[in-house]
């Protein structure tokens, strides 16, 4: 049982380049979400799905696209990456009461 | 609308010190309260958490009370020990708004 993994850990862009994260959790929960970590701003919701085939927009969709692939699977997509979404991204599955998030290791990025 | 603020860091204590972390929120209704750790190089884990005014939550020697009156639920730990060096970051979750709201994270150091 490994909860919730993400892949890669770490990930150099250059501007414009586009790429996937992906997370999966094993767990079977219904919801999963997107968050972004930067220095002094705590987390930000990216977009997050209630369940499979839904998806909605978090505070800060701008720039990002997801694909709800099934019930275990959930990317994120930068289609042309900027340097203002250099962050620390990360994954995290609730079971039914939402307090009690579970969150990935983390994805490193870096657009140059 | 829904928000956490948490108290600037660095943290700075020596070993067996007391630790408070001050934590206040905005919101309407009754939000549930948190807690969460993040170690270097991880994802975030649930601390502890209060879902009802004068709750108190605990967990690994923290502790947290949820006072309604002063909306805020302040971190304690009577004796800091170095391995508590980590972020920690308050949050709530509202009824009616099944999204986590987190502060900026306060970071803790611990020095032997």
């Amino acid at each position: 049982n490994a909860g919730v993994t993400q892949t890669p850990k770490f990930q150099v862009l250059k501007t414009g380049q586009s790429m996937t994260l992906q997370c999966a959790q094993d767990m079977n929960h219904n919801s999963m979400y997107w968050y972004r970590q930067d220095p002094g701003m705590g987390l930000r919701l990216i977009y997050y799905s209630a369940s499979e085939g839904t998806t909605d927009k978090g505070e800060v969709p701008n720039g990002y696209n997801v694909s709800r692939l099934n019930k275990r699977e959930f990317s994120l997509r930068l289609e042309s990456a900027a340097p203002s979404q250099t962050s620390v991204y990360f994954c995290a599955s609730p079971p039914g009461n939402l307090e009690t998030q579970y969150f990935g290791p983390g994805t490193r990025l870096l657009v140059l | 609308g829904n928000s956490v603020t948490q108290m600037e860091g660095p943290v700075t204590l020596s070993e067996e010190a007391f630790l408070t972390i001050n934590c206040t929120y905005t919101a309407t209704g009754y939000p549930s309260l948190f807690w969460y750790v993040q170690y270097p190089g991880e994802g975030l884990q649930l601390l502890l958490k209060a879902t009802k005014a004068d709750d108190k939550g605990s967990n690994k020697g923290f502790e947290a009370t949820y006072r309604k009156e002063t909306t805020s639920f302040h971190l304690e730990k009577g004796s800091v020990q170095v391995s508590d060096s980590a972020v920690y970051f308050c949050a709530l979750v509202n009824t009616g708004f099944q999204k986590l709201v987190f502060g900026t994270g306060t970071r803790l150091l611990v020095s032997p």
